[in-house]
């Protein structure tokens, strides 16, 4: 079964600093791989979708990169604000065909500091 | 992309009693999932609920306790039955979207907690 870990599990760092968060997936036959932003108490966020035959994909500040070979993805947020203030989560889409085969992390929650 | 929207957003419920949240997509959809997530906790799915049929439940989630209607291809209904304290969680409903992107989209969730 695929696991997914986030590291580190809490991070606080101060306005303006770049910061990296991690994902790591025991299984690489993925379909994709996704990560989310969650404010407290609400739903999901969807940030960035990289497909299992890309490398990485941009959006604004946020740049998220996928090793599937190496199981890893990571999540770049540049010059951090106070409003990235958040959990962030990510979640790995098997290749199989089926309903539950989505598969997320515990998330790592980021406090920027101003 | 898909916009979800869930009613209620929140809600505080006494033990033994029942909760109902709505799920509706703005457009039409095979499959829709429904979350928990516990405190401090990541996402479980509970069912896929398929238009037509009866939902699919995954271990550990019994329809008597998480019955679920899906009427048609854009909404659905999870209720949550005969609460206790344990069931205090967000209740997030999820669609996929088009291949061959297949992105997740969640709702805003239903937090509820039962006292």
């Amino acid at each position: 079964k695929q696991e997914v870990t986030q590291i580190p599990a809490a991070l606080s760092v101060p306005e303006g600093e770049n910061l990296v968060l991690n994902c790591s997936f025991t299984d690489s036959a993925i379909y994709n791989l996704q990560w989310f932003r969650q404010d407290p108490g609400k739903g999901l966020t969807s940030l960035l979708l990289i497909q299992s035959s890309q490398r990485e994909q941009t959006s604004g500040r946020l740049n998220a990169s996928l090793d599937k070979s190496s199981g890893r993805s990571t999540l770049y947020i540049a010059a951090s604000q106070p409003g990235d203030s958040a959990t962030y989560l990510c979640a790995v889409k098997g290749d199989q065909t089926g309903a539950n085969n989505l598969f997320f992390g515990t998330g790592t929650r980021l406090t920027v500091i101003p | 992309s898909a916009v979800i929207s869930q009613k209620p957003s929140r809600d505080i419920c006494q033990r033994g009693t029942s909760l109902t949240i709505q799920c509706q997509v703005d457009s039409q959809v095979t499959m829709m999932f429904w979350y928990r997530q516990q405190p401090g906790q990541s996402l479980t799915l509970i069912a896929t609920a398929n238009q037509g049929s009866e939902a699919t439940y995954e271990s550990g989630f019994v329809i008597d306790k998480f019955p679920i209607s899906r009427p048609n291809l854009t909404f659905s209904t999870l209720t949550v039955s005969n609460m206790s304290p344990e069931d205090s969680s967000i209740y997030l409903c999820s669609v996929t979207g088009l291949p061959p992107y297949n992105e997740q989209f969640f709702g805003p969730g239903t937090r509820l907690t039962v006292l």
